[in-house]
């Protein structure tokens, strides 16, 4: 079946560094999706991408909608200590009911 | 946040129990899904909704039953569990479009972390 890889598995940086992850696949995605997920909540939407070559940012995070269709990168810029999290991204495939597949995820932690 | 609600936001049951799973959208979507997130697993799409209807069981044990009584409201119903079944269960929802290119995104409630003992 389809599936996402996210990479790096794990990250640990200093404040103040920038970050950056991707995710990749062998399918192609209509839609891409950025999720931070907090230790015991759920999964809050950050950026959502809907064309190839899109390139969106919201505060410090952009994200890019890869040309092929089957990646996208996230980019933090000067990292916080509340930036720490998991980083899930997903990729909606093109199918009647709107199906959406989840990457295993990026943590990151941050250090002060 | 307060666009999808779960409750409980934790719930310990024993395996011969049976409870339900809440969740409330107040995003006035038309789809709404049940995943379950186990430690170090991607998330497990379970069951979708799309106006109310069932359209996606990925091979869920009997033992968990969905209904979507509304638009605003799903529901899962628990009954003799695993312990393995432990794992925090996210409801989402999400306006999906009957023609045309979907532009649908999923938005997630908080949760509820289920201990199955």
């Amino acid at each position: 079946g389809q599936q996402l890889n996210q990479s790096p598995q794990s990250m640990f940086i200093q404040e103040g560094e920038d970050v950056s992850m991707n995710c990749t696949s062998s399918s192609i995605f209509n839609t891409w999706l950025w999720y931070k997920q907090d230790p015991g909540e759920g999964p809050v939407l950050l950026i959502a991408l809907y064309k190839a070559g899109e390139l969106t940012s919201n505060g410090r995070l952009t994200a890019q909608f890869g040309i092929t269709r089957k990646d996208s990168f996230l980019n933090i810029s000067a990292s916080i200590p509340s930036d720490v999290g998991i980083y899930f991204c997903a990729g909606q495939l093109k199918t009647s009911y709107d199906k959406v597949i989840f990457g295993p995820g990026t943590s990151l932690s941050v250090i002060p | 946040e307060t666009g999808v609600t779960q409750t409980p936001r934790h719930l310990v049951m024993g395996m011969t129990n049976k409870k339900s799973l809440k969740c409330e959208q107040h995003l006035g979507h038309n789809a709404m899904y049940w995943y379950k997130q186990s430690a170090k697993k991607p998330l497990e799409l379970m069951f979708v909704y799309n106006f109310k209807e069932q359209t996606e069981n990925n091979s869920v044990p009997s033992r968990f039953s969905p209904e979507c009584p509304n638009s605003s409201h799903l529901f899962l119903h628990l009954h003799t569990l695993q312990p393995e079944d432990s794992a925090l269960y996210l409801c989402a929802s999400s306006q999906v479009r009957l023609a045309g290119p979907s532009t649908d995104t999923q938005y997630f409630g908080p949760g509820t972390r289920l201990t199955v003992l």
